[in-house]
């Protein structure tokens, strides 16, 4: 079945560089999208198609692809950016899937 | 802007059916497939499916037979009906919509919790 592979955590100084991987199987087929999920809240739409940011998303967020892994990158990280991320891609059967969610804690 | 407002029974006992409803407000109806997706207590988001209002649906294989999605297009709602629910299904629900030419999950409702419990 088509899986994608986040890391659980990462942890990151303000001011710094986050970057998140998803990896699977033929990723490469597909496009990706990030989501940030923060306590209590619906998660938001960051990053669709790998790499386009969606409306009112701060530039500091920003998506690449290569091969079969995709990267959420956070630039210049921000205490408000401490939230659960996923990745989101569509399986062969067109199911969406997403990933098991990695959680970004700034120290 | 759109708003997705939520509403629902959010305690059930086990073998009995989740009815759950989502109002758009705001935006087109058209352009989306409405979407429902759902979250264990401290896990991670599972879709169940969508519905277009050409009466196009897809669902999640995962919950079988169980689930229906549907859209009452005049009222601009989506409604979630799963059956013969367990502990399994406890889990945080939300309605979101994801465009025609898909560009991810744009708009999320609030979530409801629904909990299964005897």
């Amino acid at each position: 079945s088509f899986e994608l592979k986040q890391p659980p955590a990462v942890s990151v100084s303000p001011g710094q560089t986050a970057r998140i991987p998803c990896s699977a199987d033929a990723l490469s087929d597909q496009y990706s999208y990030w989501y940030q999920q923060k306590p209590g809240q619906a998660p938001v739409l960051l990053i669709y198609r790998d790499s386009e940011r969606a409306s009112d998303i701060p530039a500091r967020f920003s998506g690449s692809s290569s091969g079969t892994t995709v990267t959420l990158t956070i630039s210049e990280v921000q205490a408000e950016d401490e939230a659960d991320y996923y990745c989101q891609s569509v399986a062969k059967s067109g199911v969406y899937v997403f990933g098991p969610g990695t959680r970004v804690t700034v120290l | 802007q759109v708003q997705l407002q939520q509403w629902g029974a959010g305690l059930l006992k086990p073998s009995e059916t989740l009815s759950l409803t989502c109002g758009v407000n705001g935006g087109s109806f058209s352009d989306y497939y409405w979407t429902w997706i759902r979250q264990p207590p401290g896990k991670g988001l599972e879709w169940i499916g969508e519905m277009h209002q050409s009466g196009s649906s897809r669902y999640n294989p995962s919950l079988g037979s169980r689930v229906t999605i549907s859209l009452d297009t005049y009222g601009r709602r989506s409604s979630l009906t799963l059956a013969s629910v367990t502990a399994a299904d406890t889990a945080m629900y939300y309605c979101a919509r994801g465009g025609v030419w898909f560009e991810g999950f744009d708009s999320w409702g609030q979530g409801i919790l629904v909990t299964v419990s005897s």
